[in-house]
């Protein structure tokens, strides 16, 4: 079983709608979470951190933690073509530094 | 006033050659890393160091030496480069974790896309 698992999309919704990615881990002592979203050609790009259960919200943003279930998720309200990029799911496991990645998930938004 | 900057952006070599990528991050921060992204798209942290000390060395063959002068530079060198040796290598770095530092939120580097011929 894979570290952190994405659905490799693509995720197509029409603008304005609210996208939803999913993400899950497998190991119960990971400690830190992340959404970093990456355009084509570009590096990724840190949008979102959550590391207690429940939600957390910056502007059209929302991340949601679920420890018990080792799920994470992003929502992005009011989806807009410029959000059309991959977003990686992040953990990273109590007392190391290093990230562990997702595959990513595609998200197109269509106009 | 980049935080994570890499040279070169592109690099184009043929098989067996030795090349050397450079970083350099100017946040202060005490960590750095190199991830390489494949064709795939999946990112996977290689090597990791901490105020000039390796910490985390992955899965990697000896052929990529990474070298760190002081805790703002971080290089790759990669000696008889292999076609699978193909990728985009990003650096990153962070705050050390510790006093008042829990979560290790990395910022990423524009990226080196090296291609072996």
């Amino acid at each position: 079983q894979k570290e952190v698992e994405q659905n490799s999309g693509p995720l197509s919704v029409p603008e304005g709608a609210i996208a939803s990615l999913n993400c899950t881990y497998s190991d119960r002592v990971s400690q830190s979470f992340f959404w970093y979203r990456q355009y084509s050609g570009k590096s990724p790009e840190l949008i979102m951190s959550i590391y207690s259960n429940g939600d957390k919200e910056d502007g059209r943003f929302t991340a949601q933690l679920n420890k018990a279930s080792q799920y994470v998720s992003l929502l992005i309200r009011d989806s807009q073509p410029s959000d059309s990029a991959t977003y990686l799911c992040a953990i990273t496991l109590r007392g190391f530094q290093k990230l562990v990645f997702g595959t990513g998930t595609r998200l197109l938004v269509s106009p | 006033d980049t935080a994570v900057s890499q040279t070169p952006k592109y690099l184009v070599t043929q098989m067996g050659n030795d090349k050397s990528i450079k970083c350099e991050q100017n946040l202060g921060h005490d960590t750095m890393y190199w991830y390489k992204q494949d064709s795939k798209k999946f990112l996977k942290i290689m090597f990791s160091y901490n105020n000039k000390e390796l910490i985390i060395n992955e899965t990697v063959p000896n052929r990529f030496s990474p070298k760190s002068p002081d805790k703002a530079h971080l290089n790759l060198h990669i000696n008889s480069l292999e076609l699978g040796d193909s990728a985009v290598y990003f650096c990153a770095s962070s705050q050390e974790m510790g006093v008042g530092v829990f979560y290790n939120e990395q910022f990423f580097g524009p990226g080196t896309r090296l291609t072996v011929l």
